[in-house]
């Protein structure tokens, strides 16, 4: 079955501490991995797209990479406007994207 | 952002009566879609379109029609509103070229259901 996890649900951060916010996948047929911020009470905003094995993308403190089997969106020295939910989302051979449940960040001054 | 409206943004309705959410787009893509976000579920697909007069179902379908008559509206409609169709009930559009597929989301529907 086809299944998108992400980890943690919840992620509490000091403003300036790096980390790492997980997206693993079980899906044949990849045709692409997408990244969304949230923000509350708003629809999700576009972050990256990454469709091969070892392709990285960045926009300002955050970093996108992809391996076989996972996801990772790295934040550098993050800022208290970077807190949202982050969703990751994967493309089969269709036009249906399959959602991940989200992490939860807030960072704190 | 991306030229995407969604009316009404908030509602309250009775069990049983039905209800019409819309979405309009000004970016002419040919693909649009509705979605429902629930704690603990993540964004699931309800329907889409691929062109006028042209859906499909996506997961949770059950109970809900759609409708695209200009590929600038895309209507979701709840036949008979039910509590568990509460909500908050996001449309999306795309334009797959290429190799661009991402889909881009517009501001929600917060749909209550009494």
């Amino acid at each position: 079955e086809d299944q998108v996890t992400q980890s943690p649900e919840a992620l509490r951060l000091q403003e300036g501490e790096s980390s790492s916010l997980n997206c693993s996948y079980t899906v044949s047929g990849l045709r692409g991995l997408f990244w969304y911020r949230q923000d509350p009470g708003k629809g999700p905003e576009f972050l990256f797209t990454l469709y091969s094995a070892g392709e990285e993308k960045e926009k300002e403190r955050l970093k996108a990479t992809l391996t076989k089997k996972e996801s990772f969106l790295h934040i550098t020295a993050p800022k208290p406007e970077d807190s949202a939910t982050y969703l990751c989302a994967v493309q089969k051979n269709t036009d249906k994207l399959i959602f991940g449940t989200g992490t939860r960040l807030q960072v704190f001054p | 952002d991306a030229g995407i409206t969604q009316s009404p943004r908030h509602k309250v309705t009775e069990t049983g009566t039905p209800v019409t959410l819309r979405c309009h787009q000004t970016e002419n893509h040919r693909y649009m879609y509705w979605y429902r976000q629930d704690p603990g579920h993540g964004l699931r697909l309800i329907h889409y379109s691929y062109g006028v007069k042209d859906t499909d179902k996506g997961e949770v379908s059950d109970g809900y029609s759609v409708s695209r008559s200009k590929t600038e509206d895309f209507l979701l409609t709840l036949e008979s509103a039910t509590s568990s169709q509460t909500s908050v009930y996001f449309c999306a559009i795309s334009d797959p070229t290429g190799s661009s597929y991402e889909q881009y989301f517009g501001p929600g529907t917060r749909l209550t259901v009494t």
